[in-house]
């Protein structure tokens, strides 16, 4: 059981430059999220996929956006890549997005640097 | 505003060294705490999870406790393999987020 799996692992962008990210779950879970991790910060939420078909901005959207492609799948793309976008991303699901008991669960993460 | 705090930011143990790892956190109503472990190059790796003032969790050499304003992550005689960086977060009632502190970064010496 692979959980939630991120490609790539690793990218070198220019600033300018456009990709996605892929993320995918297997554990048939509703609700899927994008967050980035930077040195004294702690993780911040991008987006979240409330469930298929759904998606709502998190705490520090702007640069991004994103695609509940289906139930397993939700990407992250950044259209104009820039030096403040350098981070680690990491893509994290749970079974719904409210109640104590809906764990989220994170995937390796994807190591970011735009020159 | 809702806020996570965790200290101390980083904490060096000898093997065998008891101590215990702070969560303070400020939200509008709980429905939920998180604790997980990182390790370098990886994802946060889900530990506990408390609802309630009062409850407690364990889990090998781990205990997380939780009051009103603050979670505790008890290491009992910590070994080597529990370095790591451990995350705490809080989850506002009404709402999909969590709320992550900076982590604490724990260093077991052999």
């Amino acid at each position: 059981n692979a959980g939630v799996t991120q490609t790539p692992k690793f990218q070198v962008l220019k600033t300018g430059q456009s990709m996605t990210l892929q993320c995918a779950q297997d554990m048939n879970h509703n609700s899927m999220y994008w967050y980035r991790q930077d040195p004294g910060m702690g993780l911040r939420l991008i987006y979240y996929s409330a469930s298929e078909g759904t998606t709502d901005k998190g705490e520090v959207p702007n640069g991004y956006n994103v695609s509940r492609l289906n139930k397993r799948e939700f990407s992250l793309r950044l259209e104009s890549a820039a030096p403040s976008q350098t981070s680690v991303y990491f893509c994290a699901s749970s079974e719904g997005a409210g109640g104590p008991w809906n764990i989220q669960y994170f995937g390796a993460g994807t190591r970011l640097s735009v020159l | 505003e809702d806020q996570v705090t965790q200290s101390p930011e980083a904490l060096r143990l000898q093997e065998g060294e008891s101590s215990s790892l702070n969560c303070s956190y400020t939200v509008s109503g709980l429905r939920g705490l998180f604790w997980y472990r990182q390790d370098p190059g990886k994802g946060p790796e889900f530990l506990f999870t408390l609802y309630s003032a009062g409850e407690e969790k364990e889990k090998e050499r781990l205990k997380a406790t939780l009051t009103k304003k603050e979670s505790f992550l008890h290491i009992t005689a910590p070994k080597p393999e529990d370095s790591a960086t451990y995350l705490c977060a809080a989850a506002p009632l009404g709402t999909y987020k969590y709320i992550f502190g900076t982590g604490t970064r724990l260093k077991v010496l052999a």
